[in-house]
This record gives C-alpha cells, structure tokens and sequence, in this order.
C-alpha cells in the first residue's frame, strides 16, 4: 500500500503565474487535508475535503486558493497568480478517519 | 483561536534521559489526540496516539499521557536518542467530522 503521494515534489514559479500541486492519497482514504509550513512557521491548516467535498476550508486565503477532490484523481490545491509570500513548503494528509498519514510535501518557490 | 499549543518551542535532552514534550488544548470536543515527528524537508510521520477513553499509551521508547480534566497530553521518551531530533507535533481531533487539530511544534534536540 503505497502512502500519500505528492507531485512535484519542487515547484518554481514566477509571479503570477498558475501553481498546481498535486496528492494522491492512500488507497481506502476518503479524506485529505492540506497544510503549508512557511520558513520558520508550523503546520497552518489550509483546507479539509472528503471526496467532491469540501467538510472545512477556513484555512484558505480568501483569493487565489482553491482545493478539489474529485471522485476520481488526486486532490489538486490550486495557487493561481503567485506572489513570493507563497513560497512554502505545501502537505497533504490522507485520512480513513482519525489518524492522517502525510506525504512528503511540495516545496513552492515563487521567483 | 489556538485550541491545541504547544508553549514550549524548543527543548535540548541529553542523550538517555527523558525527553518530555506538553501539550494543552482547549476544546472539550476533542477526544482523540496523536504526536507526529517531523524531520527537515519531509512530512510529519505519525508516533502514536491516545483516545480520551484512556489515559496513558505506550509504544516502545515513546509514551502518551491524558489528563482529561486538565486539557494535557504529553509525550515521553526515554530514554531519548540523537536520532530523536526533530518537531515534535501534537494533535486532536473530535467527533466525526471535524478535522485534525495541530499545534506549533517543539523542537526537541538530543545531544549526544
């Protein structure tokens, strides 16, 4: 069974432009999680969704952000005309209930 | 609203003593917590966890304890490792749901 995974694992973008980051969540696992660490920072709650769902996106920047979960596919947080304060480190979580199983985490840098 | 904290931001242990990580939380919905490890530039790796029904579990070198009517949880490691090294999370969840619940993180650094 292979864990969460997520693509890219390293992500350049210049200002503006349209970031993509991609997780696939263990097989069985209904539920996905996404959470940003910026440098210095924890884990910050981003968004919550269960398949073609979203259960809690208080997390989410009001502009420019956008999670999906499709009923088929991975789980896709979009970042669309990135600023350099995006720069962070993006994880996603899969969930069967309680215990979430991370990947290994998108590192975003915005040039 | 910081419902989980996690006050202490860092802690230095020599290597074979214990290492005694705290976590208080504020909401009384939550009745499952869990510690997760975190080393640079990987995801968090789930440790263990404690359901509100019980108020100690133990894993190996690494033990929870719940005190409920505290809103407290800490993790124990004895005896504490170089390869212990890391940020140490906890978390708690409630009732079906809800979502997983973080705190900020301690460093805990054993020196050899």
């Amino acid at each position: 069974n292979a864990g969460v995974m997520q693509n890219p694992r390293h992500l350049v973008r210049r200002r503006g432009q349209e970031a993509r980051l991609r997780c696939s969540p263990m097989k069985g696992h209904s539920h996905v999680y996404w959470y940003r660490q910026l440098p210095e920072e924890g884990l910050k709650f981003m968004v919550y969704l269960q398949k073609e769902n979203i259960i809690d996106e208080s997390g989410m920047p009001k502009e420019r952000f956008s999670a999906e979960f499709p009923k088929e596919g991975p789980s896709i947080l979009r970042i669309q005309q990135v600023v350099r304060g995006d720069s962070a480190a993006y994880f996603c979580a899969s969930s069967p209930f309680a215990e979430a199983f991370f990947g290994q985490g998108t590192r975003l840098t915005v040039v | 609203d910081q419902q989980v904290k996690q006050n202490s931001p860092s802690l230095s242990v020599q290597e074979g003593r214990i290492s005694i990580l705290n976590c208080d939380y504020t909401n009384s919905m939550f009745d499952y917590f869990l510690w997760y490890k975190k080393y640079p530039a990987e995801g968090p790796t789930f440790l263990i966890s404690i359901s509100s029904i019980k108020d100690k579990n133990e894993d190996g070198r690494f033990t929870v304890f719940l005190n409920k009517s505290a809103k407290h949880l800490s993790l124990h490691i004895v005896p504490s490792q170089p390869g212990d090294s890391a940020v140490y999370f906890c978390a708690a969840i409630g009732t079906s749901g809800s979502r997983l619940t973080f705190g900020e993180g301690t460093q805990l650094t054993v020196n050899p």
